[in-house]
């Protein structure tokens, strides 16, 4: 049973197009994120949600829109795609706790290719 | 800032010993973890260790924090071939959110 699992995998989209990733964690954990890794293996939060909650919106464009209709999913919807836009993107989820940040257990990643 | 840097790549012979380092910029850093990520597949945590604590053993990895210099080490005896991947520095600065400041990941290339 795989624990954080995303999908697609890959996606290959052409420049303006509009597309969704889509993450669901059975760890029952409350809290899931969004985190892009760029080609240089930089990893970099984007959003963070909570019991169905937005509690981390790092400075991303507009055009990236999390959403989160229960505490084991989190979709994050992109319109109008650019080539920058080109990443790996994973959700992670964790349990955390207030004296300790919490293990963040993430899923194997969305490569998405902006063409 | 937000600075969490490590050296991009490391190359050892299999039964060598390994040594990552890591330095970061926020002395308020509560938490830190190294993460190791295989080719094609997600972050895994490794280990991590408590502001307030020097060196923390786990089998074969022994991390070292040095919270003076905002340095922090993961030495990795007996590497074997299938410890190559790339690991990840993390810090937590509030232990409230989750939100964790990654590094650039270090690349160990294990040769047999």
């Amino acid at each position: 049973d795989t624990a954080v699992s995303q999908t697609p995998k890959y996606l290959v989209t052409q420049m303006g197009n509009d597309k969704s990733i889509k993450c669901e964690q059975n760890l029952g954990h409350d809290t899931m994120y969004w985190y892009k890794q760029d080609s240089k293996k930089f990893l970099k939060i984007m959003f963070s949600y909570n019991n169905k909650e937005l509690i981390i919106n790092e400075t991303v464009p507009n055009r990236f829109s999390p959403k989160s209709p229960d505490k084991a999913h989190l979709n994050l919807h992109i319109n109008s795609l650019e080539l920058g836009d080109s990443a790996v993107y994973f959700c992670a989820s964790s349990q955390v706790v207030r004296t300790y940040g919490g293990e963040l257990f993430f899923g194997e990643g969305s490569r998405l290719t902006v063409l | 800032g937000e600075d969490v840097e490590q050296s991009l790549f490391l190359s050892v012979r299999e039964g060598d010993s390994s040594v990552i380092n890591c330095t970061y910029t926020d002395s308020s850093s509560t938490y830190l973890y190294w993460y190791k990520q295989e080719p094609g597949a997600g972050l895994q945590l490794l280990t991590y260790i408590f502001s307030n604590m020097d060196m923390k053993q786990d089998q074969r990895l022994t991390v070292l924090l040095n919270k003076k210099d905002k340095h922090l080490s993961l030495r990795i005896a007996d590497t074997q071939t299938g410890d190559s991947a790339i690991y990840f520095c993390a810090e937590s600065r509030t232990s409230n959110t989750g939100k964790l400041i990654f590094g650039q990941g270090t690349t160990l290339q294990v040769k047999p």
